[in-house]
């Protein structure tokens, strides 16, 4: 069956731009996360839905970061004013539901803040 | 704090030795484990995971982990390694309660010399 599917693969941005990156999770899959990868870094927490509600949103770099999820489904992961300092890949994940469940991974957008 | 720990950034094997990849966490109660792995330019694929029962699990591509609550460790090894085993691995814990916010070590990047 089809997997998460996130995009664009690529963005390249300037600096204050607005940008969306959208994230397609496994059919039926309840829950949905989003990770930041840095160079170098390891998978940075950003935000997890359940349906379309996020319990935690805590791990938002600052308030230009936000993200929705509609339907249950697609979501999209919204930076405003880009800075070069959010240049990395974003990693979009789904599982069927949370608490131990193993979480499906897309291949990321690369986003390039210039 | 909760967090996790992989003490090697990077580790360099030749093809055929064995492995093992260093993980440690820190979290109030035994989270569940799980160790993924990241092929250049791909999204993350679950190895293996620890939730409860027999501290040691199989994964897929020969890979099996040791879940040690005394040194609070969930060690990744292979007997024998193979040159398409040269990725970036990850460790995560996930909490057993409340937010379910999974965290990753920072990774350890496997060369395989031929």
């Amino acid at each position: 069956g089809a997997g998460v599917s996130q995009s664009p693969s690529n963005k390249v941005t300037e600096k204050g731009k607005d940008v969306e990156l959208r994230c397609d999770p496994i059919s039926g899959h309840t829950a949905l996360y989003w990770y930041r990868q840095s160079l170098g870094q390891g998978l940075e927490f950003l935000i997890y839905f359940q349906g379309n509600s996020a319990p935690d949103k805590s791990g938002l770099p600052s308030d230009r970061f936000s993200a929705e999820r509609t339907g249950g489904s697609v979501s999209t992961l919204t930076i405003q004013r880009t800075q070069q300092e959010d240049s990395a890949v974003y990693l979009c994940a789904s599982s069927p539901g949370l608490q131990a469940y193993e979480q499906y991974f897309g291949p990321g957008t690369r986003l390039t803040v210039t | 704090a909760q967090s996790v720990t992989q003490p090697d950034i990077h580790i360099t094997v030749s093809e055929g030795a064995s492995l093992e990849l260093r993980c440690n966490y820190s979290y109030g109660a035994t989270p569940y484990l799980f160790w993924y792995v990241q092929s250049p330019g791909q999204g993350l694929q679950l190895l293996l995971k620890y939730f409860s029962g027999d501290t040691l699990v199989q994964g897929i591509k020969g890979f099996e982990a040791e879940f040690k609550r005394s040194q609070s460790s969930f060690n990744l090894r292979k007997p024998s390694v193979h040159w398409s085993d040269a990725a970036e691995y990850f460790c995560a814990v996930a909490p057993t309660s409340g937010t379910y916010k999974y965290i990753f070590g920072t990774g350890t990047r496997l060369k395989v010399l031929a």
